[in-house]
């Protein structure tokens, strides 16, 4: 089976602008979930999808959101991007969207903000 | 709120040593342990994994942990490590009574495996 995959690998952007980042799940996974990757602050949760409805929410402002498609692909935007939010955004799916069930993770986006 | 810690930022070993990296968790609830490990320029892997049952639980490349629910702590162990096991070490925490995946996941150690 191929893994999650995400594109692009690699976004440069300027403070002020938006991007969206897209997420494959592994074939017949229903739950995709987003993560961000920092130096400083680590993995931290964005949120998670399930069934084209957003299950569960991290502390992040409302300029970041997501959505999924009825294929399970999705896609999370941030607008009026700042500095603070490059970082290494990660993707990762699950079968059920059980807290048991075993999350795979993709290879990520690097987004870079001028 | 929940949270992850990982005890050891950087541990540095030579080869044929054995490895221990704590991790302990804060939640009062009953949660799902995990271990995620990532090789240089590769993604986040799963390494290991407890839900219920034996606490000692058994994971690729020789690496097991072993759930305390008394210490609230899912410490990571290999008997003797390799070079090829350099890498950066993640302990995660998904508590049963949060709807879906969230995953809670500590600062992480970087293991450095000397030849």
């Amino acid at each position: 089976k191929a893994g999650v995959t995400q594109t692009p690998r690699y976004l440069i952007k300027t403070r002020g602008q938006q991007v969206t980042l897209s997420c494959s799940p592994i074939s017949g996974h229903r739950s995709v979930s987003w993560y961000q990757q920092t130096p400083g602050q680590g993995l931290q949760f964005l949120f998670e999808y399930f069934s084209e409805t957003q299950r569960n929410k991290g502390n992040f402002p409302g300029r970041f959101s997501g959505r999924q498609f009825s294929n399970s692909r999705s896609e999370m935007n941030v607008s009026t991007l700042e500095l603070g939010d490059s970082a290494l955004y990660l993707c990762a799916s699950s079968f059920t969207s059980g807290a048991a069930d075993t999350q795979y993770f993709g290879p990520g986006t690097r987004l870079t903000v001028l | 709120a929940q949270s992850v810690s990982q005890h050891n930022h950087h541990v540095i070993l030579s080869e044929a040593a054995s490895l221990e990296l704590g991790c302990n968790y804060s939640y009062g609830g009953t949660v799902n342990l995990f271990w995620y490990v990532q090789y240089p320029g590769q993604h986040l892997q799963l390494l290991l994994k407890y839900f219920s049952g034996d606490p000692l639980v058994k994971g690729i490349k020789g690496f097991e942990a072993e759930f305390i629910k008394s210490k609230f702590s899912f410490n990571l162990r290999k008997p003797s490590v390799q070079w090829s096991d350099t890498a950066e070490y993640f302990c995660a925490v998904n508590a049963r009574s949060d709807q879906g995946g969230k995953l809670i996941f500590g600062q992480g150690t970087e293991l450095s495996v000397k030849p």
